[in-house]
């Protein structure tokens, strides 16, 4: 079952703040985010693992909040380069290599 | 290093006719994944394999077909293409361990005619 992603759109004025849900029905074992430029392949941006260990982006900052199966992405003093589609994707852990991936939630960011 | 590369890059196929996605990676990845994209449903996972030889479905297998001989290689295949089929395709790689980060090829577009 996908993740829901939240907000399904945002649009920002270079220098503001955005903070983008994910939310999992399932126990989760880590959270991958990922950014998708148009036309474009997604690229990793950061990991998150039960347990709270870290591993990514150093301009942007994440949480993992196990028991209430969330995460979410904050983009702090945007710049029109974080313009794209961001998605979240979770692994549940065990022999299961695989992610499933939100929707995605488009980001928009304005001179 | 080319890293993940697919080929080819578009298609149009007519329904009925069948074709072959080549995904290629050069990072001696062990697991292989192929998805599609679709407007408003973000990616998803069509089969994955974590091995040479061995794969497994997805989420939306119906309709595809895969093959891993060669460990750097991941083959896709639509036996007989329907217009349903039409869609952006990813393959990705990762290596061990699970904690690693997947790597996404360009893509390839697909018409179904």
């Amino acid at each position: 079952q996908q993740p829901v992603q939240s907000p399904q759109a945002v649009i920002l004025r270079e220098g503001e703040d955005a903070v983008i849900n994910c939310s999992s029905s399932k126990a989760l074992y880590s959270v991958h985010w990922y950014r998708q430029k148009h036309g474009e392949a997604p690229v990793f941006l950061m990991i998150l693992l039960k347990g709270g260990e870290q591993k990514g982006h150093d301009k942007i900052s994440a949480s993992f909040n196990e028991k209430k199966q969330q995460s979410s992405l904050y983009l702090t003093a945007s710049q029109l380069s974080y313009s794209g589609t961001y998605f979240c994707g979770t692994h549940t852990g065990g022999s299961n290599y695989k992610l499933t991936f939100g929707k995605g939630t488009l980001l928009t960011v304005n001179p | 290093n080319a890293g993940v590369t697919q080929t080819p890059k578009f298609r149009v196929l007519k329904t009925g006719q069948s074709m072959t996605l080549l995904c290629a990676q050069d990072m001696n990845h062990e697991y292989m994944y192929w998805y599609r994209q679709d407007p408003g449903m973000g990616l998803r996972l069509i089969h994955y394999s974590v091995g040479e030889g061995t794969t497994a479905k997805g989420e939306v297998p119906d309709g595809y077909n895969v093959s891993r001989l060669k460990k750097q290689n991941f083959l896709l295949g639509l036996e007989s293409a329907a217009p349903s089929q039409t869609s952006v395709y990813f393959c990705a790689s990762r290596g061990r361990p699970d904690y690693n980060e997947q790597f996404f090829g360009p893509g390839t577009r697909l018409t179904v005619l």
